[in-house]
């Protein structure tokens, strides 16, 4: 089992839809999670992070974390064709001075006009 | 205040040759952690630096080497090079320990031929 799993997709959205992003994750101890975008040829751009359960949201963003479930999904609302890009799950593992992250494979979402 | 810079963007070499990529990170960033991105691993975990002192390492052969100055800039550094070993390698930084935001450089795509 990968440590952090996200569907490949490709995802395919309509314009002004919610698009829907999943990862679940292996380490039960994990504490940081976080969702990167990363457009083709680009470096991953930060999106959002999340540390408790429950729901944060940042503009069109809403990131929700469920520990006992072990699953973290990204919601964006009102999606744009400049959401297209692959989006990217990392999550941290919790003991101190281990803060590395791991990254599922990353969904690739593709905003239809 | 500057983002992660990384030198050279691109480079091409041939199979047997060495490398060596520079990452010079946020302004009061300590922690320079380095990553692999290919099209069939994703992102990976090389190594992590911090003070000068290689805190974290992933699972890469030991051609895969790096090392941090007092400045907190890094290098990373691979030997006997092989076509597998073409890649997107980034570096991300964060303040110090703990569970922060690692903020991404734009990432040296290297060609083996």
């Amino acid at each position: 089992q990968k440590e952090v799993e996200q569907n490949s997709g490709p995802l395919s959205v309509p314009e002004g839809a919610i698009a829907s992003l999943n990862c679940t994750y292996s380490d039960r101890g994990s504490q940081s999670f976080f969702w990167y975008r990363q457009y083709s040829g680009k470096s991953p751009e930060l999106i959002m992070f999340i540390y408790s359960n429950g729901d944060k949201e940042d503009g069109r963003f809403t990131a929700q974390l469920n520990k006992a479930s072990q699953y973290v999904s990204l919601l964006i609302r009102d999606s744009q064709p400049s959401d297209s890009a692959t989006y990217l799950c990392a999550v941290m593992a919790a003991n101190f001075g281990n803060e590395k992250l791991t990254f599922g494979t990353g969904t690739r979402l593709t905003i239809i006009p | 205040k500057a983002g992660v810079t990384q030198t050279p963007r691109y480079l091409i070499k041939t199979r047997g040759q060495q490398v060596t990529l520079s990452c010079s990170p946020i302004s009061g960033h300590r922690s320079v952690s380095w990553y692999q991105q290919t099209p069939g691993q994703g992102l990976q975990f090389l190594f992590e630096y911090f003070s000068e002192t290689q805190r974290n390492k992933g699972n890469f052969p030991g051609r895969f080497s790096g090392r941090q100055f007092s400045n907190s800039r890094s290098e990373m550094n691979v030997s006997t090079l092989e076509l597998g070993d073409s890649a997107l390698y980034l570096c991300a930084t964060k303040g110090g320990g703990g569970q922060e935001t690692q903020y991404f450089g734009p990432g040296t795509r290297l060609l083996v031929l």
